[in-house]
């Protein structure tokens, strides 16, 4: 069971938008800087958002980051054929000295 | 180019061993943290270890802690992961991925390297 809670998958049409929730366990699973993660089966993960809301170059602005208190959220707008793929939230939890992941969205175009 | 090639995986009985390693190039190898992430299958990504620039500092998850020893030679560019007393639920790909700067975010992943444990 992650720390990071995430909902197992989210739908929507063509052009439509979707946000995927990233809820913190504990009060300071949030402290640090929350980032994003598309995966496509059989390829690299690849960064969406990091430091909460921002996005490295390359990724179109149709991808979104938001955090606020103990929870995160990521939002895709526009959605695309494309864009069908697992999303994982994650960060840095310093209790534990470890790395920890959501339990990983799936996102399907309908 | 950053480039991240896992390599090592194979198929192992449970109890036995296995090494990865991680090629790296098209960056300064020397100045980054790297960690290893494995993705059980149908599973989620699952953290598995880290190691600083310097091999200075290193944490495992509890789920391997006591069986796998993470390692690096920045003279060769190269990361290593030695698994031993390996389980069936180690069965996963396994992922090296750049830290952008220490527990901040991975901005560059590899194409994974494929662990299989099974009699």
């Amino acid at each position: 069971q992650s720390v990071l809670t995430q909902p197992p998958s989210v739908s929507a049409a063509p052009g439509q938008k979707v946000t995927i929730s990233c809820s913190g366990s504990n009060s300071k699973i949030l402290n640090n800087y929350v980032s994003w993660y598309q995966h496509l089966p059989g390829t690299a993960p690849k960064v969406l958002i990091y430091d909460n809301d921002q996005r490295p170059s390359g990724i179109p602005d149709r991808f979104s980051g938001s955090k606020s208190g103990t929870s995160a959220t990521l939002g895709i707008t526009g959605l695309q054929t494309g864009d069908e793929a697992d999303y994982y939230c994650g960060t840095w939890d310093s209790s534990l000295n470890s790395w920890v992941f959501g339990g990983g969205t799936k996102v399907t175009v309908l | 180019e950053v480039q991240l090639v896992e390599s090592g995986g194979a198929l192992v009985q449970p109890g036995g061993s296995l090494r990865l390693s991680c090629a790296a190039s098209g960056f300064t190898f020397s100045s980054y943290t790297i960690h290893w992430v494995r993705q059980a299958p149908g599973k989620g990504l699952e953290w598995v270890s880290c190691i600083s620039s310097s091999s200075s500092v290193i944490y495992y998850a509890d789920s391997v802690k006591g069986r796998f020893t993470i390692s690096r030679d920045n003279a060769k560019n190269s990361l290593y992961l030695q698994m031993n007393s390996l389980r069936a639920e180690d069965t996963a790909v396994y992922y090296c991925a750049r830290d952008y700067s220490t527990f901040y975010f991975f901005d560059y992943w590899g194409q994974g390297t494929l662990v299989t444990v099974s009699s």
